[in-house]
């Protein structure tokens, strides 16, 4: 299928190394925060959310943290693997208004 | 659980003629959402429904852009007349619910291309 994201910002790896992605979110204001993963020809899939109300969260693989001071949201992949190759996005919504924003996204390569 | 489905997969068309879209929410998923996401870009909001009501169409180009969602559960979003800006992967998603405990699920899009 076509990529999703030809110029997107691009993070490269090493299988077997920790990711790193980061976002910058928009809105002060928001309660919500969901980071999705979008492989080629596909929708994107929920990988974690976490609350404004907590600074980190753990998933299998997955850590997400939140920086509301600065505004930023980091997504961190222990153990790098092939099937990890995808554009992230992350994802922001006020619990008013349930509109749920998507950032520019981060295309990641595990090199093999 | 069955995911979000949509029709068709691909679609190409000359600018100015018109094009649906189908979607099939997971069952019993009262929220629905259409989202445009073009080539490098984050999906974009179009509209959202909860059951058969809009609760948000503010990003709708309501002059060529419609959506139904009939008896609360498939929708349809059709464009009439197409332009080449509109370009783009149409993503349907759906929600148990409008709170935040409810992450949306996605189809696999319908591409479309005008030409």
């Amino acid at each position: 299928g076509e990529s999703v994201g030809l110029h997107l910002p691009t993070l490269s790896v090493q299988e077997g190394d920790n990711s790193i992605i980061n976002c910058a979110y928009s809105n002060s204001a928001s309660d919500y925060f969901i980071w999705y993963k979008q492989e080629s020809g596909k929708g994107p899939q929920f990988i974690i959310d976490i609350r404004s109300n907590m600074d980190k969260r753990q998933g299998q693989r997955v850590t997400v943290l939140l920086n509301k001071t600065v505004k930023h949201l980091s997504l961190q992949i222990a153990a790098t693997q092939p099937g990890d190759s995808a554009v992230y996005f992350c994802a922001e919504l006020m619990d008013s208004s349930y509109k749920l924003i998507f950032g520019s996204g981060t295309r990641l390569l595990v090199r093999p | 659980e069955a995911g979000v489905a949509q029709s068709p997969r691909y679609k190409i068309i000359e600018k100015r003629q018109s094009v649906a879209f189908w979607c099939n929410p997971i069952s019993g998923h009262a929220t629905l959402y259409w989202y445009q996401q073009i080539l490098g870009q984050g999906p974009k909001l179009l509209i959202q429904f909860q059951n058969n009501g809009v609760v948000d169409d503010s990003q709708l180009p309501k002059d060529r852009f419609s959506a139904e969602r009939l008896k609360g559960v498939d929708s349809t979003l059709k464009i009439q007349p197409a332009k080449l800006e509109d370009s783009a992967v149409y993503l349907c998603a759906s929600s148990r619910s409008t709170t935040s405990n409810s992450p949306l699920h996605f189809g696999n899009g319908t591409r479309l291309t005008v030409t």
